[in-house]
């Protein structure tokens, strides 16, 4: 099956500042890569997604890179400010199978 | 007012008994999910069905089953036989495709007593 690597496991930055969190994934046939944001005790929710035939998205200070050659994918923050401070996981969704597999997860914290 | 629903939000479990939570969505989707949520240990897949009267067993369904007897209801029931089952539980949805994201409901958080 599918196999999701995630890092770092926890990042802390100073408000303003850029944050980037990393996944890797094993099998070649996966072809949606999510990422969700979970605040404490609230369900997890997705920020962003990219499809395997994308390279790169961008929405407002997020955006989400694909290198398919390498199976890896990244999270990028921009401007970040405290309430962006969660822990954000990412996810790959197999096609063979139709699940999705979840990274361990990034707990975020931006400092004021 | 659509969505995926969880309930009860906390539940409390003397050891050995088994529990039922439950998951209902009126969002018509075919996929549903079940995941538990241990600190440092990320989303595992429990259960998961995509279609009525089917589902298959996740990464770690030793100690859980399920059924899918309605579109919109996968109950979990955590039995006796589950070791660990202190944990926040969470259910989730998906429409049938490959590009579509999982809607998550609030998550149930069991606690053996």
């Amino acid at each position: 099956g599918e196999n999701v690597e995630q890092h770092p496991s926890t990042l802390s930055v100073q408000e303003g500042d850029s944050a980037v969190i990393k996944c890797t994934y094993s099998d070649s046939a996966s072809n949606y890569f999510p990422w969700y944001k979970q605040e404490l005790g609230k369900r997890p929710q997705l920020i962003i997604d990219i499809r395997s035939n994308v390279g790169e998205k961008k929405d407002q200070r997020i955006a989400v890179t694909l290198n398919k050659t390498a199976k890896h994918f990244s999270l990028h923050i921009t401007e970040t400010q405290p309430e962006d401070s969660a822990v954000y996981f990412c996810a790959a969704r197999s096609s063979t199978l139709g699940r999705l597999y979840f990274g361990r997860g990034t707990q975020l914290t931006v400092w004021p | 007012d659509g969505g995926i629903t969880q309930s009860p939000k906390y539940l409390f479990r003397k050891e050995g008994q088994n529990v039922t939570l439950s998951c209902e969505q009126n969002l018509n989707h075919d996929a549903m999910y079940w995941y538990r949520q241990d600190p440092g240990q990320g989303l595992r897949l429990i259960y998961y069905s995509q279609i009525v009267n089917d589902f298959q067993k996740g990464d770690i369904a030793e100690g859980y089953s399920v059924s899918r007897e309605k579109k919109e209801s996968f109950p979990l029931t955590v039995t006796s036989a589950q070791k660990n089952p202190t944990a926040f539980y969470l259910c989730a949805s998906s429409p049938t495709g490959m590009n579509t994201e999982a809607f998550f409901g609030q998550g149930t958080r069991l606690t053996v007593v």
